[in-house]
């Protein structure tokens, strides 16, 4: 079985500051993780996703996350956020094992971005 | 290209009802779940069905039922209703592979009075 942890539930940040969103995960299998966003009264969209390969992965919108395998964490980072990044994160885990396509999501982080 | 449809977009329903809840995949997408977010929370897995067959079902009661059509599309059903079923439910599209994105729909969001 896998879980999710976000370590913070808000985070007020002003704008052009850099932020981290933090994300831990535990896993007795090999896993693939995923940030969503989510908007006000919006479904969920995909920002960024590790598979394999590169512990490093960005998003279009200067987001960026590193996988690290022996602390089991996948944070989120941006090095200076704008007002239009004020919304509700989501960590997802979803374990490389079975044929179900399950994802488990932490509680998700508001980020408040403050003008 | 379309995203992920579902309707309806709201709903409110009163306690003891059944509800239906419809959700339109991705073109090409052969996979569809159906998620639960309580206000505040995290999305919690109810369901994923590919090709018409339930591939996982997450730790909700049997009043929660599912089925996906030959077109792909899907139903989510809700009998019984509770106060403690508001919430939005998401729907979710993928293609094939452990490793496929799962693309959301906006959701229906349903009141219980």
């Amino acid at each position: 079985a896998q879980s999710v942890t976000q370590l913070d539930s808000q985070v007020p940040v002003f704008e052009e500051a850099p932020v981290e969103l933090r994300c831990n995960y535990s896993s007795s299998v090999s896993v693939y993780l995923f940030w969503y966003v989510q908007y006000p009264n919006q479904g969920l969209q995909l920002l960024l996703k590790y598979l394999s390969g590169s512990t490093l992965v960005e998003s279009i919108n200067g987001f960026e996350a590193e996988f690290n395998k022996s602390q089991t964490s996948f944070h989120l980072r941006k090095p200076s956020v704008h007002i239009s990044d004020t919304a509700e994160y989501f960590c997802a885990v979803k374990g490389d094992t079975g044929n179900t396509g399950k994802l488990i999501f932490g509680q998700g982080t508001t980020l408040q971005v403050k003008p | 290209d379309a995203g992920v449809t579902q309707s309806p977009t709201h709903l409110i329903k009163t306690r003891g009802q059944h509800v239906t809840l419809r959700c339109s995949p991705i073109s090409g997408h052969k996979s569809v779940s159906w998620y639960q977010q309580v206000l505040g929370q995290g999305p919690q897995f109810i369901f994923q069905y590919y090709e018409k067959e339930e591939r996982g079902r997450g730790n909700f009661p049997d009043r929660f039922s599912a089925r996906q059509f030959p077109n792909y599309s899907s139903e989510l059903n809700v009998n019984a209703l509770l106060l403690g079923d508001s919430a939005l439910y998401l729907c979710a599209s993928s293609g094939t592979g452990r490793g496929e994105t799962q693309y959301f729909g906006p959701g229906t969001r349903l009141l219980v009075l």
